[in-house]
């Protein structure tokens, strides 16, 4: 089946650090890729939608400037969180489908970001 | 944008029992519904899903029933074992994008 793999699996940096996190589709090209973050115990929630070749849509409240987001390749999509902090510290994981339609999402294993 | 509602946020059954969550969502344009089950630090994986041109989707002990009209659709589990025992989480997409409940805590007691 299709699969998504997303690295690193954990980071623990410190504060002010940017930290850059990888979602790569290994057997299917995804023009679409979502980025989401989860917070202990709560829902995920999603940041940014990522768009091969074109600018990321970012969901209102997540800073642009903050996370950015590249999709250079319909394999390939990255998150980077600048000059990271504390607060910033929480569980990301992106998905990816085939074509952007309604088919299940295909999740990778998720970062956990702990910045001290 | 979309806003989905899930209920309980904590569930515990005996093993055996059936176990229901409820959802509603609000955007009339989403249409496909998916669950997840989430174990801790892990990812979401799917366990079922139903599309809005069908009104319920049975895959052994798991079922989804969806009503297009009221905009809610329920996750049951039957006979549940141990194992169930996670968060699960209902979404509503339309064009990819996924807007998730709040989650259940579901505890099954042996």
């Amino acid at each position: 089946g299709a699969v998504v793999s997303q690295h690193p699996s954990w980071v623990i940096c410190k504060s002010g650090t940017s930290v850059k996190i990888e979602c790569r589709s290994l057997d299917f090209q995804a023009t679409t890729m979502f980025w989401y973050r989860q917070f202990p115990k709560q829902s995920l929630m999603l940041m940014a939608t990522s768009n091969e070749g074109s600018k990321a849509t970012y969901e209102q409240g997540v800073e642009k400037d903050k996370f950015l987001i590249n999709h250079a390749s319909l394999t390939l999509s990255t998150l980077t969180v600048t000059s990271a902090h504390p607060e910033d510290s929480s569980f990301y994981i992106c998905s990816a489908n085939r074509d952007g339609s309604n088919q299940p999402q295909h999740f990778g294993d998720g970062t956990r970001l702990s910045i001290l | 944008g979309e806003n989905v509602e899930q209920h309980p946020s904590t569930l515990s059954v005996q093993e055996g029992d059936s176990a229901v969550i409820k959802c509603t969502y609000s955007d009339s344009a989403s249409n496909y519904f998916p669950w997840y089950k989430q174990e801790l630090g892990k990812r979401p994986q799917l366990i079922i899903d139903i599309r809005s041109n069908v009104g319920e989707k049975k895959d052994q002990r798991i079922a989804v029933t969806l009503n297009k009209t009221a905009k809610h659709f329920s996750l049951h589990i039957t006979e549940t074992q141990p194992e169930d025992s996670a968060v699960y989480f209902c979404a509503a997409a339309n064009a990819g994008k996924s807007t998730f409940g709040d989650g259940t805590t579901l505890t099954v007691k042996p």
